[in-house]
């Protein structure tokens, strides 16, 4: 069965440092990507998404996440964090034959030392 | 402004009771789902529908029930027969099709007292 694994529950960093969380899938063919934030108590954004072409995506709020077919992952980036950062997110992964479902990884809660 | 919105925020109630979730959405979408977020258990899926009419069960949809008699709205009952619960719920929407983005309501936090 398809599966997408964040294998950081937490992740701590100092405002202003490099961030890196972690997303590795188990699919057979080319997956659709997301990564999504969610601040605590409030609905998920999508932060960006892979669909094909340039395997290095932009998206919102400076966050940049790259596939890597070879290592099946789809790991999330930022140059410098801010205290505005702190929230959980979540990659999910969409299925070219699915039944309209997206397969979510359990989350990585980042957390800010000022 | 396009957008999903879900009532009410929170909700309380005593053991026994069902109650209904709303979600209504204005983004045209054809797609929307119910999921249950537990901590440190990500996002499971209760149901979800395609279309009018028409919405099919997810992993843990046991205890819960759906309609879906307008494109619009999506409501989610949690019956008495639900075991555990308290949770937050989350709605979501999407243009039909398994590789579209989902956009999320602000969810709605339910508690068992």
């Amino acid at each position: 069965a398809q599966s997408v694994t964040q294998p950081d529950i937490h992740i701590t960093v100092s405002e202003g440092a490099s961030l890196e969380l972690r997303c590795n899938y188990s699919y057979g063919a080319t997956p659709y990507l997301f990564w999504y934030v969610q601040s605590p108590g409030q609905g998920l954004q999508l932060l960006l998404k892979y669909f094909s072409g340039d395997t290095l995506v932009q998206g919102i709020k400076g966050f940049e996440a790259e596939f890597k077919r070879s290592q099946s992952s789809f790991n999330l980036r930022k140059p410098s964090v801010h205290w505005s950062d702190a929230a959980e997110y979540f990659c999910a992964v969409g299925e070219t034959d699915s039944n309209y479902q997206l397969i979510w990884g359990a989350g990585t809660k980042l957390i800010i030392k000022p | 402004d396009g957008g999903i919105t879900q009532s009410p925020k929170y909700l309380f109630r005593k053991e026994g009771q069902n109650v209904t979730l709303s979600c209504e959405q204005n983004l045209n979408h054809d797609a929307m789902y119910w999921y249950r977020q537990d901590p440190g258990q990500g996002l499971r899926l209760i149901y979800y529908s395609q279309i009018v009419n028409d919405f099919q069960k997810g992993d843990i949809a046991e205890g819960y029930s759906v309609s879906r008699e307008k494109k619009e709205s999506f409501p989610l009952t949690v019956t008495s027969a639900q075991k555990n619960p308290t949770a937050f719920y989350l709605c979501a929407s999407s243009i039909r099709g398994p590789n579209t983005e989902a956009f999320f309501g602000q969810g709605t936090r339910l508690t068992v007292v």
